[in-house]
């Protein structure tokens, strides 16, 4: 099973602000996916095959990496942006996710 | 738009059964594999179950298997999945979501779970 790290667990911005949220796999993925999940709601496809934004997500959000080690960046903190992010990899069975980085408005 | 609509959840005893449902609309539910992900509270995202569009291929996490079912009816567009045996480990809200290329596209609001004496 390949187990995704990620990192930071939790971490607080300020409106504006870069913030760059890490997910590292323990072995090669093809792709890494993202879901947003806000306080007392259902998680929501943000980012998937590792760049692509899912519909409606705002383009101040983008995705990157490669292999092991992969990256969501949010370009401009917004308030509507604080929320828990998790990662997920489907290249291998079974579906695994990260446990999550919580996100909080500074 | 896309519906996915959880029900079936609540409180059980440990090694009692319970068995969830999952109504699906505004897509053609018979061409999707299908699958159940769950969150304990306070806790991260686990994969239960899937299974393929014709029903034909299920699978299941190790900590569930010989205990819980997946199954659908794609002429309903509804998904189960029977749950037996429960353990108090099994305390969560259970989501289904639908499955694009390696990714869950939608999730259902979701339905929770409690398994106590």
């Amino acid at each position: 099973e390949i187990v995704l790290t990620q990192s930071p667990t939790t971490m607080a911005a300020s409106p504006g602000e870069k913030v760059t949220l890490t997910c590292r796999a323990s072995s090669s993925v093809s792709y890494m996916h993202w879901y947003q999940q806000r306080s007392g709601a259902s998680p929501k496809l943000w980012i998937y095959e590792t760049s692509k934004l899912a519909s409606g997500v705002p383009n101040r959000f983008s995705g990157s990496g490669s292999g092991t080690s992969y990256s969501l960046t949010i370009n401009s903190m917004e308030t509507e942006d604080a929320a828990t992010y998790y990662c997920q990899q489907g290249s291998s069975y079974p579906n695994t996710f990260g446990a999550g980085t919580k996100l909080e408005l500074k | 738009e896309v519906q996915l609509v959880e029900s079936g959840g609540g409180l059980v005893q440990p090694g009692r059964s319970l068995k969830l449902s999952c109504a699906a609309s505004g897509f053609t539910f018979s061409n999707y594999g299908m699958h159940w992900i769950r969150q304990a509270p306070t806790k991260g995202l686990e994969w239960v179950a899937s299974i393929s569009p014709s029903g034909g291929s299920t699978y299941y996490r190790d900590s569930v298997k010989g205990r819980f079912t997946i199954s659908r009816d794609n002429a309903k567009s509804t998904l189960y999945l029977q749950m037996d045996s429960l353990r108090s480990e099994d305390t969560a809200t259970y989501y289904c979501a639908t499955y694009g290329y390696g990714y869950f596209d939608f999730w259902g609001p979701g339905t929770m779970v409690t398994v106590s004496s």
